[in-house]
């Protein structure tokens, strides 16, 4: 299996300042036939299930706000968070889904300073 | 809009088997694949396994020969049955759908969850 590992576990930013996740795989998860990474990252609010907010570690899913942007590629990817908002508390999730079983990071929580 | 609305006994002993089953409003059945994940404060996100609509499936090796995913498209309805259940088994399970890449690389990612299910295996 691919493991999927998360950083830091948690962060408190300041409202309106930079939140950055990193997300590390085991293995690339690159696909070199179609040169794209087969990342997707969550956000998961309290009380409520997942919700996608990136796929191919890059790409915004339609009505996602465009401060949250995804980068990297192989085994290393970032989900970049500018300008926090409140509602932006939550904890966010990266997933692989190049090969079975798909697999989850452990989550990386962000509070408001 | 696809609305995923999931049910099933949220109570269950050790040694039972669970069954759970998600009802799809909306969208085209047959375009994507359907997925179940679970959510415990132990072990996190976990992927259990997938199904499309022709019935082809695919599982997590953790979970051996206990799990079976089935799909009912004249219902718009996919299950989930987990069988010898244990404590490790208490989670939230999730319903979920994937979008498969329109380029037929076979990717899929899970863009829409159903509400969850907490299921408790408890003597």
């Amino acid at each position: 299996d691919i493991v999927m590992t998360q950083s830091p576990d948690s962060l408190a930013v300041s409202l309106g300042e930079r939140a950055t996740i990193n997300c590390k795989s085991s293995q690339s998860i690159l696909y070199s036939s179609n040169n794209k990474n087969y990342l997707a990252w969550y956000q998961q609010k309290a009380g409520q299930p997942p919700k996608l907010l990136i796929y191919w570690a890059s790409t915004r899913e339609s009505g996602v706000p465009d401060r949250f942007s995804g980068s990297g590629s192989g085994t290393d990817f970032t989900l970049t968070i500018t300008s926090l908002q409140a509602e932006d508390v939550a904890v966010y999730y990266c997933q692989q889904y190049f090969s079975t079983p798909f697999t989850f990071g452990p989550g990386t929580t962000v509070h408001i300073k | 809009q696809v609305q995923l609305r999931q049910w099933g006994a949220g109570l269950l002993k050790p040694s039972e088997t669970m069954s759970l089953t998600c009802a799809v409003y909306g969208g085209t059945f047959s375009d994507y694949y359907w997925t179940w994940i679970r959510q415990s404060p132990g072990k996190g996100l976990e992927w259990i396994g997938e199904i499309n609509h022709s019935g082809s499936s695919t599982y997590n090796p953790s979970l051996k020969n206990r799990v079976a995913i089935s799909v009912d498209t004249s219902k718009n309805q996919f299950s989930l049955r987990l069988t010898s259940l244990t404590a490790a088994d208490t989670a939230v399970y999730y319903c979920t759908r994937a979008t498969v890449d329109t380029l037929a690389t076979g990717a899929r990612w899970v863009d829409n969850w159903g509400q969850g299910t907490l299921v408790t295996v408890s003597s």
